[in-house]
């Protein structure tokens, strides 16, 4: 595609229900980033997968927190038992494989767990 | 880790002001992009400049690398550069494991 799309670009969930974020990242882009966005801060890095492979999943808040790409393209970001402070925007990003390519990103959900 | 500071944090400009805009940031770095968040939260890429200048249109780049900073010029501003800039260096090491300095909210009035 032309950009990052992800879906649904709004969430609200009750307290404890379980949520699925889904990106897609432009076309032949290799790495794949997930990261949330509090309001008024900065975008703080979650995870990250190089085609498949999770390299990265250090910036996960807790364990009801996962992530998987299962065929290398698309993603799912999957919250567990959602609770307040996982209210935030979740950001997907992708670019080209390597450390000198310009990272790219989608529009975000924005989640509200009441 | 590293850190990351912008300057000024808020700058409100009338159309057709210039600006600059400052990063710092606390270790040698081979990766540093810049970011435009617009009011409706879409991130739009508008560097990436680890060393040297780049020029794209009314904005230009440069990075002082061996000095650990960077600027941002916006030139005859209009309202559409409204938003918050921010620019972004990688966590450790290389790659676009980002942590992003505090951001610069812009308000660009008639």
């Amino acid at each position: 595609g032309a950009g990052v799309s992800q879906s649904p670009r709004y969430k609200v969930a009750k307290r404890g229900q379980d949520v699925a974020l889904r990106c897609d990242p432009i076309s032949g882009h290799v790495s794949l980033f997930w990261y949330q966005q509090a309001l008024g801060q900065g975008p703080e890095f979650l995870t990250y997968f190089q085609n498949e492979a999770q390299l990265d999943k250090s910036g996960l808040p807790s364990d009801r927190f996962f992530a998987e790409r299962p065929e290398g393209s698309v993603s799912t970001l999957k919250i567990q038992r959602t609770q307040q402070e996982d209210s935030a925007v979740y950001l997907c990003a992708s670019s080209l494989v390597g450390d000198n390519e310009k990272l790219f990103f989608g529009s975000g959900t924005q989640l509200s767990v009441l | 880790g590293i850190q990351v500071e912008q300057s000024p944090p808020d700058l409100i400009l009338q159309e057709g002001a210039n600006s600059t805009l400052r990063c710092n940031f606390s270790d040698s770095v081979n990766n540093l992009q810049w970011f435009h968040q617009n009011p409706w939260g879409q991130l739009i890429n508008l560097f990436y400049i680890p060393s040297g200048t780049k020029q794209n249109g009314r904005l230009s780049a440069t990075t002082v690398a061996t000095e650990r900073y960077s600027l941002l010029y916006i030139s005859s501003s209009q309202t559409t550069d409204s938003g918050v800039y921010f620019c972004a260096v990688p966590l450790t090491g290389g790659g676009n494991k980002l942590t992003f300095g505090t951001g610069t909210q812009l308000k660009v009035e008639l």
